[in-house]
C-alpha cells in the first residue's frame, strides 16, 4: 500500500519553456503532498507543502510564481516549472501522506529535469 | 532552527558485518523518527519508523531511539552489497508534522 506515482521520470526541455510534473497517490487519499528538489550529492530540499484544496505553502527562497503547485484533488498534485532555465535542472521528488500527523512520507520515483 | 545531523561518511563495512548509522536532532519536542534509504539516482524509500524510546526491529534492521540524548540510530545486521546506499534520517517535530531530513550517510558494503 501507499504507492505514489510520479510522471514523467525524466524530461529534457529547452530554456524558457514550462514543464509540468504530476504526482498521484494510487491507493490512498493524500491530504498533504510535499515537493522536494535534490541536487547531486546533496540532501533533499523542501520546496513547498500543499494541502488538498488550499494554496501551497512555499519554503523561504522558493519562488511561488516560478514553481506553480496545484493540489486540486486528494490524489493529484502538480508542479509546473515555468520559464525553465539551466539552473532549474535538478531531481524533483514528490511525497504524500494521508493524514496531517506523524505518519511517514511516501515518495514518488522522482523526475530528472534537464534544461538545455 | 530545527536540525538533524548525520555523518556524511562514507561508512565502509565488509559484507556480513553490522553497519551502524547515527543521527542526532536538536528539537526536544520531536515525536517521530524515520530512516529512509536512497539509492543513487532514485528517490528515498522508507525503511523504519520509530516513535518511542528503545529498539524496534524489522528483519535485518534495528532502529534505536534515545529521546533524552536526542539520538536515533539504525543498525543493519549481516550487511549486503545491496545495502550500499545513502541513508537519510528524518525527524518530525511536534506540531508542524513536516519532517526535517538530515544530509544522509553514505554506506558502502564491500564484498
Amino acid at each position: 500500500g501507499a504507492v505514489v506515482s510520479q510522471h514523467p521520470s525524466r524530461v529534457i526541455c529547452k530554456s524558457g519553456t514550462s514543464v509540468k510534473i504530476e504526482c498521484r497517490s494510487l491507493d490512498f487519499q493524500a491530504t498533504t503532498m510535499f515537493w522536494y528538489r535534490q541536487f547531486p550529492k546533496q540532501s533533499l530540499m523542501l520546496m513547498a507543502t500543499s494541502n488538498e484544496g488550499s494554496k501551497a505553502t512555499y519554503e523561504q527562497g522558493v519562488e511561488k510564481d516560478k514553481f506553480l503547485i496545484n493540489h486540486a484533488s486528494l490524489t493529484l498534485s502538480t508542479l509546473t516549472v515555468t520559464s525553465a532555465h539551466p539552473e532549474d535542472s535538478s531531481f524533483y521528488i514528490c511525497s504524500a501522506r494521508s493524514r496531517q500527523d506523524n505518519s511517514p512520507l511516501h515518495f514518488g520515483n522522482g523526475t530528472r529535469l534537464t534544461v538545455t | 532552527q530545527k536540525e538533524v545531523e548525520q555523518n556524511s561518511g562514507p561508512l565502509s563495512v565488509p559484507e556480513g558485518a553490522i553497519a551502524s548509522l547515527n543521527c542526532t536532532y536538536s528539537d526536544r519536542g520531536s515525536q517521530s523518527f524515520f530512516w529512509y534509504r536512497q539509492y543513487s539516482g532514485k528517490s528515498p524509500e522508507l525503511i523504519m519508523s520509530i516513535y518511542s524510546n528503545g529498539d524496534k526491529e524489522d528483519g535485518r534492521f534495528t532502529a534505536q531511539l534515545n529521546k533524552a540524548s536526542q539520538y536515533v540510530s539504525l543498525l543493519i545486521r549481516d550487511s549486503q552489497p545491496s545495502d550500499s546506499a545513502t541513508y537519510l534520517c528524518a525527524v518530525n517535530s511536534g506540531g508542524s508534522y513536516i519532517p526535517t531530513f538530515g544530509r544522509g550517510t553514505s554506506l558502502i558494503v564491500h564484498p
